[in-house]
């Protein structure tokens, strides 16, 4: 019965290719997330939605498109995916935008070749 | 600039001993700490919050200090079990943006028996 469920869980793809990263969450939250983390291991906040409605959004390169299709979801599209791209994501979700703790999934790992 | 640290980047305790994890932060405006546990290929766990009103807070085995002054925040855990052996990571957020969580980079805690 899991929280936030993402897929792919592993991904392998080519440089120049494009990606899609799903996530759905099952616990009645209105505030999903994107996080990044790299080689070094820092977890850094991407994008938030709340209600379907962008509210975070870190100097992220525009390859990168959030979509939320209802506030049960939130996918992450890749564009033209470069060798930096290369991390593990992490989508999470929080009861609202205050001082709510938020549930991550079990994340994907993105490799690029 | 990392706003958020986690000097020690890994801990072993004896089962049954206290283990203390630290966690310093430089941005002022950070007014609500959390501490989340990271299995191998899982996701970040919540699992103790603290806002800045306050200078500790228990849960169970856990509890977290924070030191305004000194900008530095710890993580208790007694007795230590061989199931607390994961990757903790100290997260803040700054005062009105509160879905906005810096991470530092982890402490690997191993317990052994």
């Amino acid at each position: 019965d899991t929280a936030v469920s993402q897929t792919p869980k592993y991904l392998v793809t080519q440089m120049g290719n494009d990606k899609s990263i799903k996530c759905e969450q099952n616990l009645g939250h209105d505030t999903m997330y994107w996080y990044k983390q790299d080689s070094k291991k820092f977890l850094k906040i991407m994008f938030s939605y709340n209600n379907k409605e962008l509210i975070i959004n870190e100097t992220v390169p525009n390859r990168f498109s959030p979509k939320s299709p209802d506030k049960a979801h939130l996918n992450l599209h890749i564009n033209s995916l470069e060798l930096g791209d290369s991390a593990v994501y992490f989508c999470a979700s929080s009861r609202g935008q205050g001082r709510q703790p938020q549930h991550f999934g079990d994340g994907t790992r993105l490799s690029i070749l | 600039d990392q706003q958020v640290k986690q000097n020690s980047p890994s801990l072993s305790v004896q089962e049954g001993r206290i283990s203390i994890l630290n966690c310093d932060y430089t941005n002022s405006m950070f007014d609500y700490f959390l501490w989340y546990k990271k299995y191998p290929a899982e996701g970040p766990t919540f699992l103790i919050s603290i806002s800045s009103i306050k200078d500790k807070n228990e849960d169970g085995r856990f509890t977290v200090f924070l030191n305004k002054s000194a900008k530095h925040l710890s993580l208790h855990i007694v007795p230590s079990q061989p199931g607390d052996s994961a990757v903790y990571f100290c997260a803040a957020s700054p005062t009105g943006t509160a879905s906005k969580l810096t991470f530092g980079t982890g402490t690997r805690l191993q317990v052994t028996l």
